[in-house]
C-alpha cells in the first residue's frame, strides 16, 4: 500500500521568511496530492492541492509543486505570516472509487514575530 | 456550507466499555470516513464508506467496527475499548468522484482508564 513520509516534522520561521515542506510517496499509482492545514484545536481544513499532470499550482502566497518521478511534492509558503502557524498534513491518493487518502505524519510550522 | 457534526468533543471511557461515535454529514456526500490522529503519526484511516451499507478497511480497523445504516450518517464502533484506544478522532466525508476535498468534523478526543 502507499506510505506517506514528510518533512521536516517541525519548522520555525521568522515572519516574512518562505517555509518549505516535503513529502514523498510509494505508489506509483497515486495521482492525486492534497494538502491540509490544521490550527490549533481546529479540524483539518484543505488549503491547496495538485494533480499527477501538473507540475506547479499556486494560490496567493501557497504553491505546490510535484516530480512524479522522484515521488515527491512540496508545499512552499512565502512571505510567512503569524497565522500560518499551524500543522500542515500532505496526503497522496490513488484514482480509486471510495478516495480515501494516505495521510503524511504532519509538519508542525512555526512563525515567529 | 459543508457540515460534518460529531456526536461528542470529549469522551471518557473505561476499559472493556463499548463506545460509540456518531458522525452527521448534511451535504449528501457518498464518501465517509474515521480516522484517528496521534502525535507523529499523521492521520490514520480506520474505516471508510463508499455507500450506505458499504464499508471498507483502512490501515489500522483491528478494535474497531462501523455502521452506516444511512447516507448521512457512519458511526465507529469500539466494541471493547481498551487504554491504546485513546486518541483523537475525526470523521470526514466527500462527494464521490475524483478529488474531491474531504470535509472534517470537529473530532472527538476519547480517553480509555
Amino acid at each position: 500500500g502507499e506510505n506517506v513520509e514528510q518533512h521536516p516534522s517541525t519548522l520555525s520561521v521568522q515572519e516574512g521568511d518562505s517555509a518549505v515542506i516535503k513529502c514523498t510517496y510509494s505508489d506509483s499509482a497515486s495521482n492525486y496530492f492534497p494538502w491540509y492545514k490544521q490550527e490549533l484545536g481546529k479540524r483539518p481544513q484543505l488549503i491547496i492541492d495538485i494533480r499527477s499532470n501538473v507540475g506547479e499550482k499556486k494560490d496567493q502566497r501557497i504553491a505546490v509543486t510535484l516530480n512524479k518521478t522522484a515521488k515527491h511534492f512540496s508545499l512552499h509558503i512565502t512571505e510567512t505570516q503569524p497565522e500560518d502557524s499551524a500543522v500542515y498534513f500532505c496526503a497522496a491518493s490513488e484514482d480509486n472509487y471510495g478516495q480515501n487518502f494516505v495521510f503524511g505524519p504532519g509538519t508542525r510550522l512555526s512563525v515567529l514575530p | 456550507d459543508v457540515k460534518v457534526t460529531q456526536s461528542s468533543r470529549y469522551l471518557v471511557k473505561r476499559t472493556g466499555e463499548k463506545v460509540f461515535l456518531e458522525c452527521v454529514q448534511d451535504m449528501d456526500h457518498e464518501n465517509m470516513f474515521w480516522y484517528r490522529q496521534d502525535p507523529g503519526l499523521g492521520l490514520r484511516l480506520i474505516y471508510f464508506s463508499y455507500d450506505v451499507k458499504m464499508k471498507e478497511k483502512g490501515d489500522i480497523p483491528e478494535g474497531y467496527s462501523v455502521s452506516r445504516e444511512k447516507k448521512e450518517r457512519f458511526s465507529l464502533i469500539l466494541e471493547s475499548a481498551s487504554t491504546n484506544q485513546t486518541s483523537m478522532y475525526l470523521c470526514a466525508s466527500s462527494p464521490r468522484g475524483l478529488e474531491n476535498e474531504q470535509y472534517f468534523g470537529p473530532g472527538t478526543r476519547l480517553t480509555v482508564t
